[in-house]
């Protein structure tokens, strides 16, 4: 089963504009992660946030997590044409190390 | 480099027949997992494995069976069993728990598997 739900499905963005994305869950969860994943290939990894955090940074990524609303959202500021991917958020509900993948925002930015 | 191999990267089989996928970690991590994604969809959980010689199902694992006789190593078989087999293969793996908090997951580039 698909806990995480991203949203947008897909968003579209010039160059040097932020964009954000959504993702919503159904449980309680020990961490939320993002991943982006470039067409036919695998998906990377690109930032944890544990259930008792509320904000993290890297790069140019901002990350929020509300576990009073279960909601999650991936900011990219000052985007660029190589950001153009599919993002995934996924859950870790607990258990042993199963994480469970949302359906994607899939994100194109326009040069 | 550190990382996780898939193989081959494009795979075409004739209804009928089982097909073993290869995936091969030198990460040294102990968990291993393997997904399925089909086109605009996420990732769904086919099986995975916490360590060597022991392997449980995901949410999808009917048609498939997996082995785990070598830490490096996860193969995944789909049988002719498998309804609708063709889709595109995702192989992760991760190191040991660190308390409740997980280590994120590391993939391998995918096997693209073609049925017809």
């Amino acid at each position: 089963s698909q806990q995480g739900e991203e949203d947008p499905q897909a968003l579209s963005i010039q160059e040097g504009e932020n964009a954000t994305m959504n993702c919503s869950y159904k449980t309680s969860i020990n961490n939320l992660q993002w991943y982006r994943q470039n067409s036919g290939r695998g998906l990377v990894h690109l930032i944890l946030i544990r259930s008792n955090e509320r904000e993290k940074h890297s790069g140019r990524l901002r990350v929020t997590l509300d576990t009073s609303k279960k909601s999650s959202s991936l900011l990219i500021t000052a985007s660029r044409a190589a950001d153009t991917a599919s993002y995934f958020c996924a859950t870790d509900a607990g258990g042993y190390q199963k994480v469970t993948f949302g359906t994607g925002t899939k994100l194109q930015v326009i040069p | 480099d550190g990382g996780i191999t898939q193989s081959p990267k494009y795979l075409f089989r004739k209804e009928g027949q089982n097909v073993t996928l290869s995936c091969e970690q030198n990460l040294n991590h102990d968990a291993m997992y393997w997904y399925r994604q089909d086109p605009g969809q996420g990732l769904r959980l086919i099986y995975y494995s916490q360590i060597v010689n022991d392997f449980q199902k995901g949410d999808i694992a009917e048609g498939y069976s997996v082995s785990r006789e070598k830490k490096e190593s996860f193969p995944l078989t789909v049988t002719s069993a498998q309804k609708n087999p063709t889709a595109f293969y995702l192989c992760a793996s991760s190191g040991r728990d660190r308390g409740p908090y997980n280590s994120p997951l590391h993939f391998g580039n995918g096997t693209r598997l073609t049925v017809t």
